[in-house]
């Protein structure tokens, strides 16, 4: 069974810091990964997704890579913003493409 | 936004009683599916539907019943509800099984 770890599972940073954000999954069989963020009270928003062919997908300032061997994604972002206070999730889609699982989340927050 | 919502936004019901929620998709996608979000568990996969008709279980089916009769609308039901199905619902869209799903804001329930 795939399972999906985010660490760290909260993170506090100060405005205009780099950050990384972490993605493990057990089972490197995947068909891609993506990467969401929910804000409070909300639903989840695509940000990027890696097909398991890709090593790195880029928008604006964020970077997501994937190194399917060891089962490891991370999401980079960049001079970070208050506005990207939110939740982050990391989620595997199993190679039928019938499957998504999620990691349990990073909670982001970015203080002015 | 892939054009999907989803009634009720909040519901609360007593132990026993039928319950229906409804993800409606203006985006004319072909897959839809059924999560509930909760503390400690994440996101995790009721059940999706690959067409019009066309069903399937996911990690957490038991106690739900799902129907797609039309290609816009997707029912999740809980034929008797438990206080173990209080928990955020999702609904999400793709346009292939592999492909990125956009979330609905989801439904609050609530089961006393």
């Amino acid at each position: 069974k795939q399972e999906v770890t985010q660490i760290p599972a909260a993170l506090s940073v100060p405005e205009g810091e780099n950050l990384v954000l972490n993605c493990s999954f057990t089972d490197s069989a995947i068909y891609n990964l993506q990467w969401f963020r929910q804000d409070p009270g909300k639903g989840l928003t695509s940000l990027l997704l890696i097909q398991s062919s890709q090593r790195e997908q880029t928008s604006g300032r964020l970077n997501a890579s994937l190194d399917k061997s060891s089962g490891r994604s991370t999401l980079y972002i960049a001079a970070s913003q208050p506005g990207d206070s939110a939740t982050y999730l990391c989620a595997v889609t199993n190679n039928a493409g019938n499957m998504l699982t999620f990691g349990g989340g990073t909670r982001l927050m970015v203080k002015p | 936004d892939a054009g999907i919502t989803q009634s009720p936004r909040h519901k609360v019901t007593e132990t026993g009683t039928p319950v229906t929620l409804r993800c409606h998709q203006t985006e004319n996608h072909r897959y839809m599916y059924w999560y509930r979000q909760d503390p400690g568990h994440g996101l995790r996969l009721i059940h999706y539907s690959y067409g019009v008709k066309d069903t399937d279980k996911g990690e957490v089916s038991d106690g739900y019943s799902v129907s797609r009769s039309k290609t816009e609308d997707f029912l999740l039901t809980l034929e008797s509800a438990t206080s173990s199905q209080t928990s955020v619902y999702f609904c999400a869209t793709s346009s292939g099984g592999q492909e990125t799903q956009y979330f609905g804001p989801g439904t609050r329930l609530l089961v006393l």
